[in-house]
């Protein structure tokens, strides 16, 4: 069974912080990152998609790393804002282009 | 923005009957989704859909469900006789080239209640 492990399961951090979380997943077969930003009652929305080994994205205040060869992709914010409070959810995809997803970090950014 | 749209936002439904959810993908994609996320539980595939066929479907998918494309704009899924265990969150989703590289834009979802 592929599965993929988030942690932590939720974090507090104070606004203006800087934060981190990690997103573990096979190795093997592996096709692809995905990384979502999910804030209740709206829909997932896609931050990064990445494929290569060494890859780093970045969209605003917001990165992503990935290893391929250990199975593990971080996900940093810096300077931490209220309006970045969501749950963020990692999903791998091996072979195809469904998406097995992880149980998400819930973030809580505190003013 | 384009965007990908569900409806009901909410469905209460009775143990045993048929429920259609409804979708409407982003205009120009061409490869849709269904997920769900039972409450406390991980976002979990249901099923994919290209070309008016399902591409692939879970261990989840059985005979109870069914997906179709009725016309050039909606995408549905209907569970036949819904039991307990078919309340959830359901998520349709749609991308352009159907690839494991490119991203899927969600809805916001449909929440299923059967009582």
């Amino acid at each position: 069974i592929l599965n993929v492990e988030q942690s932590p399961q939720s974090l507090h951090v104070q606004e203006g912080d800087s934060t981190n979380f990690t997103c573990s997943f096979p190795s093997s077969n592996f096709y692809a990152l995905h990384w979502y930003r999910w804030e209740t009652a709206k829909s997932p929305e896609a931050l990064f998609v990445m494929t290569l080994n060494g890859d780093e994205k970045k969209k605003g205040r917001i990165s992503a790393t990935l290893n391929t060869k250990e199975g593990y992709s971080y996900l940093y914010i810096k300077g931490s804002q209220p309006e970045d409070s969501a749950t963020y959810l990692c999903a791998f995809s091996y072979n195809t282009d469904k998406l097995i997803f992880g149980t998400g970090t819930r973030l809580q950014v505190f003013p | 923005e384009p965007e990908v749209t569900q409806t009901p936002s909410h469905q209460v439904t009775q143990m045993g009957q048929e429920v259609i959810l409804r979708c409407v993908p982003i205009s120009n994609h061409l490869y849709f989704y269904w997920y769900r996320q039972i409450l406390g539980q991980k976002v979990e595939f249901l099923v994919s859909f290209y070309n008016n066929e399902i591409s692939e479907k879970s261990e989840i998918f059985d005979d109870q469900f069914s997906v179709e494309r009725p016309d050039g704009s909606n995408f549905t899924l209907k569970i036949r006789s819904t039991k307990l265990e078919d309340s959830a969150m359901y998520f349709c989703a749609s991308s352009d080239r159907g690839l494991s590289n490119q991203p899927q834009h969600f809805g916001d979802g449909t929440r299923l209640s059967i009582l």
